[in-house]
């Protein structure tokens, strides 16, 4: 089925440990959106990538990287883990400038002890 | 910086009663305003996109007004089911650009009871 794919669904991790959240959309679409949601807040942006090969920051960046490794693949990676990073972590795609968002991937859980 | 709030952050009705979300944001310089179901461990499906242009937007069950000079969007959902429990969340664009910097609201969470 076409759509967003986010791997791992859940993860664990120690406070300093390192992590990539991975995902892949199969609509070719040119847009992809890092976003992250905690209890009682609406959904944050983190980075989006307007098109191949461009990354840009959004509201609450701050120790994220991400790589937009092809057009259908959109990393995000977290070097040295915090606690304030425990969240929900979902990507978007969609097709350009303006376009309604219609794709979320189901979220990555992640921990941070 | 563009906030938009919804109130309340729960909700629960029996089944069969309308239900009425609201949404509002403080900046009315906005493309457009998009309404999100989020399913308990889902992420978010699409219900309905308000251009700045229209006033109201409808799916089905669903109707969702828009009101630029109020800063304010409603989500109507007409004989609610119990399927229709879940969490409801609006977001605009960023007044800045329409790259996608969607400012979302916490969300209303919707219980329907049997």
């Amino acid at each position: 089925n076409a759509g967003v794919t986010q791997t791992p669904k859940f993860q664990v991790l120690k406070t300093g440990q390192s992590m990539t959240l991975q995902c892949a959309q199969d609509m070719n679409h040119n847009s992809m959106y890092w976003y992250r949601q905690d209890p009682g807040m609406g959904l944050r942006l983190i980075y989006y990538s307007a098109s191949e090969g461009t990354t840009d920051k959004g509201e609450v960046p701050n120790g994220y990287n991400v790589s937009r490794l092809n057009k259908r693949e959109f990393s995000l990676r977290l070097e040295s883990a915090a606690p304030s990073q425990t969240s929900v972590y979902f990507c978007a795609s969609r097709e350009g400038q303006g376009n309604v968002f219609k794709h979320f991937g189901d979220g990555t859980r992640l921990s941070i002890l | 910086k563009q906030e938009v709030t919804q109130i309340p952050a729960a909700l629960s009705v029996p089944e069969g009663e309308n239900l009425v979300l609201n949404c509002s944001f403080t900046d009315s310089a906005i493309y457009n305003l998009q309404w999100f179901r989020q399913d308990p461990g889902k992420g978010l499906t699409s219900l309905l996109l308000i251009q700045s242009s229209q006033r109201e937007q409808t799916s089905g069950r669903l109707n969702a007004s828009l009101d630029k000079s109020s800063g304010r969007s409603t989500l109507y959902i007409a004989a609610s089911q119990p399927g229709d429990s879940a969490t409801y969340l609006c977001a605009v664009p960023t007044s800045t650009d329409s790259w996608g910097k969607l400012q979302f609201g916490a969300g209303t969470q919707v219980v329907v009871t049997p």
